[in-house]
């Protein structure tokens, strides 16, 4: 069955280092979406990537960056892990050929930064 | 004014009842709306979409979406408590693949 992981699912950093958070897809979507949750506000978009060396700037981008080498991966990464970074994290995928542009869910990854 | 708004709960619903979850939303270039549910430490799941004035059933799940008022709703008869979760309100973002998201409402169903 397609699915879209992530890995970790749980890590522990310290402050100032470079962390990165994997998503992989076998749904073959071109677009994907990453996203971080924190109570009281909701779903806030980072970055996202409508296909292959394309991506863009969420809402949140600041102090992250993603590439896009595959249509499976979309890698997350946070330069200089700050606290404010501290955070769950999902990536999720949609399928552009879809009308309604449903959106998919990994299972998220807990980021703690002290 | 946030552009997707739900309140925020908890709701309190006895097992068996009717729980009501509203949503409004300011982009009236909006097409797709959708309702996911969110059980504590666990991603979204989709579990209603809707595209069109009226309403939408799917089991014990119905979506009503009227479009003039820009309000969304989602009715879970006969309430159980594995229904107990926060329920995300989605609506696509005018012409491109994004959605914005509400913060979410809280359910209890009490046994």
């Amino acid at each position: 069955d397609a699915e879209i992981t992530q890995s970790p699912r749980h890590k522990i950093t310290e402050t100032g280092r470079q962390v990165t958070l994997a998503c992989h897809q076998t749904w073959n979507h071109n677009n994907m979406f990453w996203y971080r949750q924190d109570l009281g506000h909701g779903l806030r978009l980072i970055h996202y990537s409508y296909g292959v060396q394309d991506t863009n700037k969420g809402e949140v981008s600041d102090g992250y960056s993603v590439s896009r080498s595959n249509t499976e991966d979309l890698p997350l990464t946070l330069e200089s892990a700050a606290s404010s970074q501290t955070s769950v994290y999902f990536c999720a995928s949609s399928d552009p050929r879809d009308t309604y542009n449903e959106q998919f869910f990994g299972p998220g990854t807990r980021l703690t930064v002290l | 004014q946030k552009e997707v708004e739900q309140n925020s709960g908890p709701l309190s619903v006895p097992e068996g009842a009717i729980a009501s979850l509203n949503c409004t939303y300011s982009d009236r270039g909006s097409q797709s709306f959708f309702w996911y549910r969110q059980y504590s430490g666990k991603s979204p799941e989709l579990i209603m979409s809707i595209y069109s004035n009226g309403d939408k059933e799917d089991g014990r799940f119905t979506a009503q979406l009227n479009k003039a008022s820009q309000y969304v709703s989602l009715l879970i008869r006969d309430s159980q408590p594995s229904d107990s979760a926060t329920y995300l309100c989605a609506v696509d973002r005018d012409s491109n693949y994004q959605l914005i998201w509400g913060a979410g409402t809280k359910l209890i169903i009490k046994p």
